[in-house]
């Protein structure tokens, strides 16, 4: 079975930093593609970023270009987002979530809160 | 930058048909995705390339992209298809997310 389980959300301060996780099971992770996707209380779904199976190929939302980094551990089954100068709008649900075909996403994990407030 | 637009709401009486529309003026060349979600819980996948149906979701969802348009269709519609539904799609190096379109089943 399939499964994606993020983890590293939290309260945090205007300017700080945090890093998620996202660890993945059920599946051969080193051969798919991975995005973050937010969503923030009560609003839609917002792309983040996404990482290709061996890292080559990333690209960020302009949103969060810049201060955000994805990366991955294909040894350790594990996506990363490191954040910093995390601002009130990027208080949300981050999801974690596997490519499929023509990009799309056939598997989310359930989400990790991210509040950024002082 | 490119962009989809889907309506807030959409309502449609139980065993009829719901057609929820995605536009954009790019949409030709690109692949259309479609998501449900549920309050409280994650998006779960239910058309990808345009009109492709992933296993486990029902017969009754269907997809269309006529190039300006991309729509879901949902037949015989039951009040568990209630839901916030939205579309996707990729452009060059970046994803794009409709704002989303609550069905509502009355």
């Amino acid at each position: 079975e399939v499964q994606l389980v993020e983890s590293g959300g939290g309260l945090i301060q205007p300017g700080g930093s945090l890093r998620l996780s996202c660890a993945a099971s059920g599946f051969i992770f080193s051969t798919y593609s991975m995005n973050w996707v937010r969503q923030a209380p009560g609003k839609g779904l917002e792309w983040v970023s996404y990482i290709s199976s061996s890292s080559s190929v990333i690209y960020y939302a302009d949103s969060v270009k810049g201060r955000f980094t994805i990366s991955r551990d294909n040894a350790k089954n594990s996506l990363y987002l490191q954040m910093h100068s995390l601002r009130d709008e990027d208080t949300a649900l981050y999801y974690c979530t596997r490519d499929s075909s023509g990009f799309s996403y056939d598997y989310w994990g359930q989400g990790t809160l991210v509040t950024v407030s002082s | 930058s490119f962009e989809v637009t889907q309506p807030p709401s959409v309502s449609v009486s139980p065993g009829q048909t719901a057609s929820i529309p995605c536009s954009g003026d790019k949409l030709r060349h690109k692949y259309v995705c479609w998501y449900k979600q549920k309050p409280g819980q994650s998006p779960v996948l239910v058309i990808y390339q345009n009109d492709k149906r992933p296993s486990g979701i029902p017969e009754r969802f269907s997809g269309f992209n006529s190039g300006t348009t991309a729509t879901l269709t949902i037949s015989e519609t039951q009040t568990m298809d209630e839901a916030e539904y939205y579309c996707q799609a990729w452009d060059s190096s970046s994803v794009v997310f409709g704002g989303g379109t609550k069905l509502t089943v009355l």
